[in-house]
């Protein structure tokens, strides 16, 4: 039973460029949430995608979008990289209305 | 406040017990949430507990709800070295977004 996958695990990039995160859900599952989780602090909730639409967004801008597919996989895109945006991507998984979340290993990301 | 909050360090001695607290902010949460990260990789879901409930013991877990005072605790019995690691709880405040706390992280000395 494949769990949660993400790729890359790692990334660098330079400010003002754009970057797409993708996301593997747990087998059976077909919603998934993105978090960032800044360092030495707790995850901070993005956006969940159900139904290959956002359901709920928290306190992000707009330069962060996302997308899923019919398969129920998904990718987080972020525009115009700030130093700030600098962290660890995690993407969770879970099966429709259920609030359990299982998550993935996340992506490491590095702006310079 | 409007912060889950939790203390940021705790140390203990292999054999132990160890206790972590944490204060979440919404009496709606359906559940809580406990969550095990160690270094450079994700979230590891350890348990959870319905909101009705005022305790769940799985293993060496053993959570505690007290709904009054919105403080929620995990009890690790028996700690072990490989029981390192950065401890969060996380509530449901709205829909099926969790909202994390800061993380405690549980040393564990041999």
């Amino acid at each position: 039973d494949a769990g949660v996958t993400q790729s890359p695990t790692h990334l660098i990039k330079t400010r003002g460029q754009q970057v797409t995160l993708r996301c593997s859900p747990k087998s059976g599952h077909d919603t998934v949430s993105w978090y960032q989780q800044a360092l030495g602090q707790g995850p901070q909730f993005i956006f969940q995608y159900y139904e290959e639409e956002e359901r709920q967004r928290g306190n992000f801008p707009d330069r962060f979008s996302g997308h899923q597919f019919p398969n129920y996989s998904s990718e987080l895109n972020v525009n115009a990289l700030l130093l700030g945006d600098s962290a660890l991507y995690l993407c969770a998984s879970s099966l429709g209305g259920e609030d359990t979340q299982y998550f993935g290993p996340g992506t490491r990301l590095t702006v310079l | 406040g409007e912060d889950v909050e939790q203390s940021l360090f705790l140390s203990v001695r292999e054999g132990d017990s160890s206790v972590i607290n944490c204060t979440y902010t919404d009496s709606s949460s359906t559940y809580l949430y406990w969550y095990k990260q160690e270094p450079g990789a994700g979230l590891q879901l350890l348990t959870y507990i319905f909101s009705n409930m005022d305790m769940k013991q799985d293993q060496r877990l053993t959570v505690l709800l007290n709904k009054k005072d919105k403080h929620l605790s995990l009890r690790i019995a028996d700690t072990q070295t490989g029981d390192s690691a950065i401890y969060f709880c996380a509530e449901t405040p709205a829909g099926n977004m969790l909202t994390f706390g800061g993380g405690t992280r549980l040393m564990v000395k041999p």
